[in-house]
């Protein structure tokens, strides 16, 4: 079956400092990927989608110079959170697919902690 | 807009019981709708989806789910409840023309008593 990797599953990082998550279609290639973003208890909210080879199209309010995403190929999208501050640990996670006709996958999450 | 609304926060069952998990969604076509499984600490596993066709749909884990149009509803049952099935669940519906740009409802915590 389709396999997303998400790596690192963990992060702790200084405030001020860059993080970048990588996001990886292992066994097919993903058109689409989706960064996602869920606080503690509560449910995934969208931020970002990503289709290879062109710019991410952001959710209203989520500050597109702050999360900054990159789809270069098929297989791998990165998020980076610039000068991370410590409102901006969460659990990220990203999703992908082939196409609309197809389902599209889960990667196992990254929790960030910026301190 | 497309929204998803699990009415339980919290659902506690009996190991061996059976498990109903609401749904109701509101979108103005076709949605695709979604079931998925979150363990703590982890990423969400795919239970089952519906896209088209029969409208009981089952998943993997022994759950199934029943799209019901005339009442908005996706719930998501299992006939007997595992100590291992303790975990969050999400629904989530999606654009028939964007699938993957899906909305989530905000969960229900599963607890199973032994």
């Amino acid at each position: 079956g389709a396999v997303v990797s998400q790596h690192p599953s963990w992060v702790i990082c200084k405030s001020g400092t860059s993080v970048k998550i990588e996001c990886r279609s292992l066994d097919f290639q993903a058109t689409t990927m989706f960064w996602y973003r869920q606080f503690p208890k509560q449910s995934l909210m969208l931020m970002a989608t990503s289709n290879e080879g062109s710019k991410a199209t952001y959710e209203q309010g989520v500050e597109k110079d702050k999360f900054l995403i990159n789809h270069a190929s098929l297989t791998l999208s990165t998020l980076t959170v610039t000068s991370a501050h410590p409102e901006d640990s969460s659990f990220y996670i990203c999703s992908a697919t082939a196409g609309s006709n197809y389902g599209y996958t889960f990667g196992s999450g990254t929790r960030l902690t910026v301190v | 807009a497309q929204s998803v609304t699990q009415p339980d926060i919290h659902i506690t069952v009996s190991e061996g019981a059976s498990l109903e998990l609401r749904c109701n969604y509101s979108y103005g076509a076709t949605p695709y709708l979604f079931w998925y499984v979150q363990s703590p600490g982890q990423g969400l596993q795919l239970l089952l989806k519906y896209f088209s066709g029969d409208t009981l749909v089952q998943g993997i884990k022994g759950f199934e789910a029943e799209f019901k149009r005339s009442q908005s509803s996706f719930n998501l049952r299992k006939p007997s409840v595992h100590w291992s099935d303790a975990a969050e669940y999400f629904c989530a519906v999606g654009a028939v023309d964007n699938a993957g740009k899906s909305t989530f409802g905000d969960g229900t915590t599963l607890t199973v008593k032994p």
